[in-house]
């Protein structure tokens, strides 16, 4: 019930293309979907977030598309660039009781992306 | 936003020994987090830890095999005992903070190889 399912493990586009990455979880408490973006040699770091209150979210090239009563949710990146070229990770999680904090997120398990130029 | 600094960066360990991470903090923050990602894998939560209070482990992770110090609001280490093969992984800090309400912010992790 605590598993967020990722796919594809793996994604190659072109310059310029669309990469599209999804996630389904089983757990309806989260409230939380963010993506994360790790190079290597480095931790990850948080691209962009939404809630479930919303179907999609947007910043920059970077958009989140989230259908809560499938309980699926997507990152597509428009106008893919070789600098995009890392490994993605979608997360969930919820308030902890009692608490403020989504600080406890269980990640999907990555889908690293490369980008040809 | 919150700026995290790990030691070590990585290491390489003999099996049967122990590894203390160290996981420093630019603010104070109430909760800090530690994830283990093993090769290729992807991140698993280990445990929270709060000040003044015992940290909070995952199904799976204890305290006798990953005992954690959280001695105030900037610092906390993660002790990998007894090591063995198994626990070669990447662990890495995190802590909540930043404009962006709930955003998490991640060390660059601790690199660890056990022989």
């Amino acid at each position: 019930q605590q598993q967020v399912k990722q796919s594809p493990q793996s994604l190659i586009v072109q310059k310029g293309g669309i990469s599209i990455i999804n996630c389904a979880y089983e757990n309806t408490a989260f409230d939380y979907f963010p993506w994360y973006q790790q190079f290597p040699g480095k931790g990850p770091a948080l691209l962009i977030a939404i809630r479930p209150d919303v179907s999609e979210k947007k910043e920059g090239r970077f958009t989140i598309s989230f259908n809560k009563s499938a309980k699926q949710f997507s990152l597509h990146i428009m106008d893919s660039q070789p600098g995009d070229s890392a490994t993605y990770f979608c997360a969930a999680s919820w308030v902890m009781a009692g608490g403020t904090s989504y600080g406890k997120l269980t990640f999907g398990q990555g889908t690293i992306l490369t980008v040809h130029p | 936003s919150a700026v995290i600094s790990q030691k070590p960066s990585r290491d390489i360990c003999q099996r049967g020994t122990s590894l203390t991470i160290q996981c420093q903090v630019d603010s104070q923050v109430t909760m800090m987090f530690w994830y283990r990602q093993q090769p290729g894998q992807s991140l698993t939560l280990i445990a929270t830890a709060n000040q003044g209070s015992e940290a909070t482990y995952e199904s799976g992770f204890v305290i006798d095999k990953f005992p954690i110090s959280r001695p105030n609001l900037t610092f906390s280490t993660l002790t990998v005992s007894n090591m063995s093969p198994e626990d070669s992984s990447i662990y890495l800090c995190s802590v909540e903070g930043g404009a962006k309400e709930t955003e998490a912010f991640f060390g660059q992790g601790t690199r660890l190889t056990v022989v």
